[in-house]
């Protein structure tokens, strides 16, 4: 599809258990953004890629949380020893850099630690 | 100060009528922005940009006012299917970062 594709859709595991959720972004899109939204909340920024620029992982929680980005391709991110805290929706959006265009969601990836 | 600041409501309508957001930021120098609208358990979709000289989709109609530092979203003769979460959106040009508001909660009663 030509939209931003996440994987999985729902995820269900154990605390302490390791999880890494995948973003497919539009292709082109330089730019790669990762949120996490809280049932009820609003948008938390987590980390944004720019091409091979270093990213930006001023809003990562905690050293548990990381992700990576080859180039302008998939990204992932991946929370170590989860947490019941940690269950969220974690979205994932891609733009253009040029001009100002707007970002482009995926469904999400529904998180739920037990 | 928040980065963008908008009032959650809820906002409870009746169908018809029209209702008003507004949205804050702090950025003076900020010049691209961007009403998102959030279905419950859904990715948050591009309603509508806001433009310098304002804009109209249909019954949206979005205008800025820099002096100010607000966007706002008026929406007309609203619809049972308008229910839903806007997010006012700032993307800055400088660092390429978007920055989302809490939302604003409307629910159009029939």
């Amino acid at each position: 599809g030509a939209g931003v594709s996440q994987s999985p859709s729902n995820k269900v595991t154990e605390k302490g258990k390791d999880v890494e959720l995948r973003c497919d972004p539009i292709s082109g899109h330089t730019a790669l953004y990762w949120y996490r939204q809280r049932l009820g909340q609003g948008l938390e920024f987590l980390i944004y890629f720019q091409g091979n620029s270093a990213p930006d992982k001023s809003g990562l929680p905690s050293d548990r949380f990381s992700a990576e980005r080859t180039g302008e391709s998939v990204s992932t991110l991946t929370i170590q020893r989860t947490q019941q805290e940690d269950s969220a929706v974690y979205l994932c959006a891609s733009s253009l850099v040029q001009g100002w265009t707007e970002a482009f969601f995926g469904q999400g990836t529904r998180l739920t630690v037990v | 100060r928040k980065e963008v600041e908008q009032d959650p409501g809820p906002f409870n309508v009746p169908e018809g009528a029209t209702v008003a957001f507004n949205c804050t930021y702090s950025n003076s120098a900020s010049q691209s922005f961007f009403w998102y609208r959030q279905d419950c358990r859904k990715e948050p979709k591009l309603l509508m940009s806001v433009y310098s000289s304002g804009n109209e989709d249909g019954r949206f109609t979005a205008q800025l006012n820099r002096a100010s530092q607000y966007i706002s979203l008026l929406i007309r003769d609203s619809k049972l299917s308008d229910s839903a979460t806007y997010l006012c959106v700032d993307r800055r040009n400088t660092g390429n970062q978007f920055y989302f508001g809490t939302g604003t909660s409307l629910t159009v009663i029939p």
